[in-house]
């Protein structure tokens, strides 16, 4: 069964420090795998997407991922975090057949002036 | 992008009673998904919703408690039914553009639930 793994429940950085947020997914075949941002009361917003060619993937505000298959891991970075940057971060992993989304458990971003 | 309506945003309600929420999209789509967030956790899948056949629940989720509706390609509704505090979660609903696979996931802003 697919699964996503985000071994960080929360992370702190000072502002205009670099971001890594790391996420591991276990699954049968290439995976769909995305990041989606949650700030504190609004809906989920997609950052970024992976299905297959480049496995260095661009985003939104400045956020990008590597897929590494070899590690099965797609980690978040971003060279310089904003304080706008503090929210919830999901890595989910898409059900190429069924259409499921499973998600990870999340990581807080903390951002320090 | 698509839009997707929510509603209510949030409500507060007594235990045993029953609430239902709606989730409008600007297109058809064929596939409707229902997540369930509770505090401080990540999305779990309640089921999938499809147009003319019955839900499709995930392990831990039955339809007596979480009744679903799908009258159309554009609606769909979620009852969480005979409340208790421990439902007190944000639910979410999903969907994916038509045609475009599994790509993107498009949500709603959620349904803030507090079970007093």
């Amino acid at each position: 069964a697919q699964s996503v793994t985000q071994p960080d429940i929360h992370i702190t950085v000072s502002e205009g420090a670099s971001l890594e947020l790391r996420c591991n997914y276990s699954y049968g075949a290439t995976p769909y795998l995305f990041w989606y941002v949650q700030s504190p009361g609004q809906g989920l917003q997609l950052l970024l997407k992976y299905f297959s060619g480049d496995t260095l993937v661009q985003g939104i505000k400045g956020f990008e991922a590597e897929f590494k298959r070899s590690q099965s891991s797609f980690n978040l970075r971003k060279p310089s975090v904003h304080w706008s940057d503090a929210a919830e971060y999901f890595c989910a992993v898409g059900d190429t057949g069924g259409f499921k989304t499973i998600f990870g458990a999340g990581t807080r971003l903390f951002v320090k002036a | 992008s698509a839009v997707i309506s929510q509603k209510p945003s949030r409500d507060i309600c007594q235990r045993g009673t029953s609430l239902t929420i709606q989730c409008q999209v600007d297109s058809q789509v064929t596939m409707m998904f229902w997540y369930r967030q509770q505090p401080g956790q990540s999305l779990t899948l309640i089921a999938t919703a499809n147009q003319g056949s019955e839900a499709t629940y995930e392990s831990g989720f039955v339809i007596d408690k979480f009744p679903i509706s799908r009258p159309n390609l554009t609606f769909s509704t979620l009852t969480v039914s005979n409340m208790s505090p421990e439902d007190s979660s944000i639910y979410l609903c999903s969907f994916h553009p038509r045609g475009s696979g599994n790509t993107e996931a498009f949500f709603g802003q959620g349904t803030r639930l507090t079970v007093v």
